[in-house]
């Protein structure tokens, strides 16, 4: 099995460019999430989903857009980066919310916006 | 709101130690407590999940107790090695309608000494 799956693994953006994060993964999970990792800030969650069709905010939502059509993938969208999005990020997913499976990572994706 | 605390932020050690890592959180309504590994560029493998009726859990030389009625959890290493050495970092699903705002903490990174 895959697991989760990232693309791309690194990525250099200009201000006010767009990009989308890829997140799959092949273990038919209801729940998905994005986090962002920071150095001395932990795990941060921006967006989750608890199946297709369903999204919510997390923590720092704000400058990134998610949708879920199809259980298996989870994109993140940057609609105009800056700077301040500069930093590496994790999809993981789960068997469902609010249960008792353990939570699982993707290898991350490190952005670079000058 | 919850908050989760790892304190130290990093311990180095000698190789054969046993080490105690630990874990608090100020909301004790949670579903469970996941513990992570995270090597340097990769993203978090699961460890132990310990579901909030269960004391603790144990795999192989790790064994993790949960007390939540104190807000706390120790991560138990015996024996440690230096491939030992990684962030490791708990996790808390809050009960209830935050239950997919799964909160983390920002990690103890471990260095064990030949």
């Amino acid at each position: 099995n895959a697991g989760v799956t990232q693309t791309p693994k690194f990525q250099v953006l200009k201000t006010g460019q767009s990009m989308t994060l890829q997140c799959a993964q092949d273990m038919n999970h209801e729940y998905m999430s994005w986090y962002r990792q920071d150095p001395g800030m932990g795990l941060r969650l921006i967006h989750y989903s608890v199946g297709a069709g369903i999204t919510d905010q997390g923590e720092v939502p704000n400058g990134y857009n998610v949708s879920r059509s199809t259980t298996e993938d989870f994109p993140l969208r940057l609609l105009s980066a800056a700077p301040s999005q500069t930093s590496v990020y994790f999809c993981a997913s789960s068997y469902s919310s609010g249960s008792n499976s353990p939570l699982h990572f993707g290898n991350g994706t490190r952005l670079t916006v000058t | 709101k919850q908050e989760v605390t790892q304190i130290p932020a990093a311990l180095s050690v000698p190789e054969g130690e046993n080490l105690v890592l630990n874990c608090s959180f100020t909301d004790s309504a949670i579903y469970n407590l996941q513990w992570f590994r995270q090597d340097p560029g990769k993203g978090l493998t699961s460890l132990l999940l310990i579901q909030s009726s269960q004391r603790e859990q144990t795999s192989g030389r790790l064994n993790a107790s949960l007390d939540k009625s104190s807000g706390r959890s120790t991560l138990y290493i015996a024996a440690s090695q230096p491939g030992d050495s990684a962030t490791y970092l708990c996790a808390v699903p809050p009960r209830g309608s935050s239950a997919s705002k799964i909160i983390f903490g920002s990690g103890t990174r471990l260095s064990i000494r030949p």
